[in-house]
């Protein structure tokens, strides 16, 4: 089945800065790729995804690649900022469309 | 509209006693997860329903654990006999559609004395 490992677990980065967050997948036919960003105390919530007919995907700030040859996709953060600290998780659909999730990135923004 | 909503949002029960988690998915979301997060963990996956198909339960700890899914709407996650180690954070999910971006709940705190 799916595995999906994600790194990494901390990331502490300077305000303003920019962070990246990576994912490997296992299965190739994986076809859709979430990213969900979680306040402590909150609940996820999706701040982009990808499907895998593309490879990159913009909204404002933040950005997702995937590359399927390799089997990864990252998140990337730039220009950070101290409302950005959370603990992001990444996520692959498999061949039945369930989700596998990542360990999650707890990331610290520096001011 | 209105979101996934979960009740109780706090639930304290001692150890042995049974518990109901509710979730009310949004309308005409046909698919329904709920997960179980441990203080500063991921989400462990516990169950899928998804339409009328049979419910993807390969996610439950252990027989003790349960869900139903009444008239493809709203859900129950039953918890029989707890133990200290069922203390987490229930979430519930919804989406539209297999594929789709999941919408969570605010979770239920289930703290086991």
């Amino acid at each position: 089945g799916e595995n999906v490992e994600q790194h990494p677990s901390t990331l502490s980065v300077q305000e303003g800065d920019s962070a990246v967050i990576k994912c490997t997948y296992s299965d190739s036919a994986s076809n859709y790729f979430p990213w969900y960003k979680q306040e402590l105390g909150k609940r996820p919530q999706l701040i982009i995804d990808i499907r895998s007919n593309v490879g990159e995907k913009k909204d404002q700030r933040i950005a997702v690649t995937l590359n399927k040859t390799a089997k990864h996709f990252s998140l990337h953060i730039t220009e950070t900022q101290p409302e950005d600290s959370a603990v992001y998780f990444c996520a692959a659909a498999d061949s039945n469309y369930q989700l596998i999730w990542g360990a999650g990135t707890k990331l610290i923004i520096k001011p | 509209g209105a979101g996934v909503s979960q009740s109780p949002s706090n639930k304290v029960t001692e150890k042995g006693k049974d518990v109901e988690l509710r979730c009310d998915p949004i309308s005409g979301h046909t698919a329904l997860y709920w997960y179980r997060q441990s203080l500063g963990q991921g989400l462990e996956f516990l169950i899928y329903f998804q339409g009328n198909s049979a419910p993807d339960k390969s996610g439950l700890p252990s027989d003790r654990f349960s869900a139903e899914r009444t008239g493809g709407s709203v859900s129950t996650l039953t918890i029989q006999r707890t133990q200290q180690e069922d203390s987490a954070v229930y979430l519930c999910a919804s989406s539209p559609r297999v594929g789709s971006p999941l919408h969570f709940g605010n979770g239920t705190r289930l703290t086991v004395t």
